[in-house]
């Protein structure tokens, strides 16, 4: 099984280009999930979607948009790249919302981005 | 808002040393989670705990969710080489519906 798969694993933008962030899970969850990782600062929630058709937003949320394309794939879209956006993004996704009782977060390998 | 510290930042421990980490809140959380980042991965969870006071193992790990329901604790003993990574603690909350991590710990383990 392949589980949370993301494209691309590296990627460098200069600022202002944009790019798509690519996400698709086959465990037939429901929920899913863009976090950041910056050092110090642990894996904060940019944009989650709790089920197909919906999306929210984390705490994280401005310079970023997302689409649920369908049950499986989850996108992030970077419009206007900025040097702030240098991270390493992880999708995840889980049965149900939250990641809480019997639902845990299962994460994909992360995509290191680059904005200079 | 809700936060997390999780201390220390960052071990470096010998081959077959006992590690211990913990995480502390001012806020009440129903669920604790401690996930393991090996490098250039993503997350995976090594344990879950859904009761106050409860003490769960999972081979040489073991943690505890706290009897206030604002802080847990892993320990890993005798550590070996492949521990090596970052290690996250996560509270979730049912009250806000939000999970949060904390800021990682980076373990190294020298052989």
């Amino acid at each position: 099984n392949a589980g949370v798969t993301q494209t691309p694993k590296f990627q460098v933008l200069k600022t202002g280009q944009s790019m798509t962030l690519q996400c698709a899970q086959d465990m037939n969850h429901n929920s899913m999930y863009w976090y950041r990782q910056d050092p110090g600062m642990g894996l904060r929630l940019i944009y989650y979607s709790a089920s197909e058709g919906t999306t929210d937003k984390g705490e994280v949320p401005n310079g970023y948009n997302v689409s649920r394309l369908n049950k499986r794939e989850f996108s992030l879209r970077l419009e206007s790249a900025a040097p702030s956006q240098t991270s390493v993004y992880f999708c995840a996704s889980s049965e149900t919302v939250s990641g809480s009782y019997n639902s845990p977060l299962h994460f994909g390998n992360g995509t290191r981005l680059t904005v200079t | 808002g809700q936060q997390l510290n999780q201390s220390p930042q960052s071990m470096f421990i010998q081959e077959g040393e006992d590690v211990s980490m913990n995480c502390t809140s001012s806020s009440i959380f129903n669920t604790w989670l401690w996930y393991k980042q090996d490098p250039g991965e993503g997350p995976v969870l090594l344990i879950a705990l859904y009761k106050a006071g409860e003490l769960t193992s999972n081979g040489r790990l073991t943690a505890q969710f706290g009897i206030t329901r604002k802080d847990s604790f892993l320990n890993i003993s005798a550590s070996i080489p492949s521990d090596v990574g970052i290690y996250f603690c996560a509270g979730f909350s049912s009250n806000t519906g939000k999970l949060i991590f904390g800021q990682g710990t980076t373990l190294q383990v020298k052989p």
